[in-house]
């Protein structure tokens, strides 16, 4: 069964970067599909950060595309998220995912999240 | 970006009732919409991709249509392990989400 899980501090200070981990287990992540990142904020409202490929390139939201970075250690299963500058706004809950495209884009395999607060 | 607005944000029903829950895209997107449930401190979970193809596993309670902009998600007869809030997911260049609605018992 593939399940991922995500792990990182929860309380990360503004103008930091917030650093978080998506370890996955029942598949290699460099065998097929994209891996990424998404975060439900306070209100509900959910988008979408970027992936990492298989082979390893990346592909952002553009509205984060000056902060963040995706990457990857392929010896440990695992792919992180770093977004830098990171302000009140980041507060989230981040999930990790899977992406399968398939006619369209889905995200068939989800992490149960990691809530970050970004305060002072 | 495209805006996806579920509705309503919140929706009590009770067991066996026939529920609908509504999406609506800010333009068309060619019915590449999925539907995903989220339990309770659980992840998510994909239901149903591209407007009406059920995911592997999912009981055929579950179902949805649409077209455009305006996509349905229907639960033939609610079960109380149905409880959850269910959220749409579009892909155009970048995939963008609704909000949810969460799924009550009366």
């Amino acid at each position: 069964e593939i399940q991922l899980q995500e792990s990182g501090p929860g309380l990360v200070k503004p103008s930091q970067s917030l650093s978080l981990t998506c370890s996955v287990t029942g598949y290699t992540i460099t065998s097929g599909y994209d891996w990424s990142w998404i975060r439900k904020f306070p209100g509900n409202k959910m988008e979408w950060m970027g992936y990492i490929s298989y082979s390893g390139s990346t592909n952002y939201n553009p509205s984060l595309k000056s902060r963040i970075s995706i990457t990857r250690d392929t010896s440990k299963n695992q792919f992180f998220l770093q977004l830098n500058s990171v302000t009140t706004e980041d507060t989230a809950t981040y999930y990790c995912a899977r992406r399968r495209i398939f006619i369209t884009t889905t995200f068939d395999y989800w992490g149960q999240g990691v809530m970050v607060t970004v305060s002072s | 970006d495209i805006q996806m607005t579920q509705s309503p944000s919140l929706l009590s029903a009770s067991v066996g009732d026939r529920v609908t829950l509504s999406c609506k895209a800010s333009q068309n997107i060619y019915k590449y919409l999925n539907w995903y449930q989220q339990k309770l401190g659980e992840a998510p979970k994909l239901l149903i991709y591209y407007t009406n193809s059920l995911q592997t596993g999912i009981p055929s309670r579950f179902s949805g249509s649409g077209s455009g902009t305006d996509y349905t998600l229907t639960i033939s007869s609610l079960q109380p392990e149905d409880v959850a809030t269910y959220f749409c997911q579009q892909y155009n260049s970048w995939p963008t989400f609704g909000a949810g609605t969460k799924l009550e018992l009366k």
